[in-house]
């Protein structure tokens, strides 16, 4: 089936820095990735949808300049987080649509923890 | 976006069938009904999808009424590892972003 990996799976930074989360569509091309976020005992929150080669769209109340989304290839999509503080804490989920076969839902990726201390 | 209504939580126990009712009674022509499993610190995983009348594979049943107006997604004797957040999600097949509920806790116990 339809896999897609994140990298790194968890990740503890100092307040202030930026950091990089990379989701990867390992058996399909995929056009379309999108980004969420979810906070302990909450659903998942879309936060942006990326297209390949396009700007991604973002959700009301989510800063673009903060979270910066770069769909390079039809197999990656990079989230970074510039700045980060303590409320950026949370679960980043990423998914992918597919193109072509299985392209009829969204599969997602494992998740990736980010504390900010 | 079709809103979606489940129960906040079930409670089931091992060897027993687990039926999750989603009400989306704004469901337009073209949405499909998706149903996703998610275990703690993991992303969603893909159960199961359809348009109509009854659909099943290797993991679980999905009934849908001709009206669509609401879906069951059918858990077949149930285990410990099926305790999860269950989400029921409709929106266009493949082509539309998803909109997350809060989805149904099931807790399945020994």
């Amino acid at each position: 089936g339809a896999v897609v990996s994140q990298h790194p799976s968890w990740v503890i930074c100092k307040s202030g820095t930026s950091v990089k989360i990379e989701c990867r569509s390992l058996d399909f091309q995929a056009t379309t990735m999108f980004w969420y976020r979810q906070f302990p005992k909450q659903s998942l929150m879309l936060m942006a949808t990326s297209n390949e080669g396009s700007k991604a769209t973002y959700e009301q109340g989510v800063e673009k300049d903060k979270f910066l989304i770069n769909h390079a290839s039809l197999t990656l999509s990079t989230l970074t987080v510039t700045s980060a503080h303590p409320e950026d804490s949370s679960f980043y989920i990423c998914s992918a649509r597919a193109t072509g076969i299985g392209k009829e839902t969204q599969y997602f990726g494992p998740g990736t923890r980010l504390l900010v201390l | 976006l079709a809103k979606t209504t489940q129960p906040i939580s079930m409670d089931s126990y091992e060897g027993q069938e687990v039926n999750i009712t989603c009400s989306h009674n704004n469901i337009a022509t073209n949405d499909y009904i998706t149903w996703y499993q998610q275990f703690p610190s993991q992303g969603p995983r893909f159960i199961i999808q359809g348009y109509k009348t009854k659909v099943t594979n290797e993991v679980a049943s999905l009934f849908i009424p001709a009206d669509r107006k609401s879906s069951t997604l059918s858990l077949p004797r149930v285990s410990l590892s099926d305790t999860a957040v269950y989400y029921c999600l409709v929106g266009e097949r493949g082509y539309s972003t998803l909109t997350f509920g809060k989805g149904t806790m099931l807790l399945v116990s020994p």
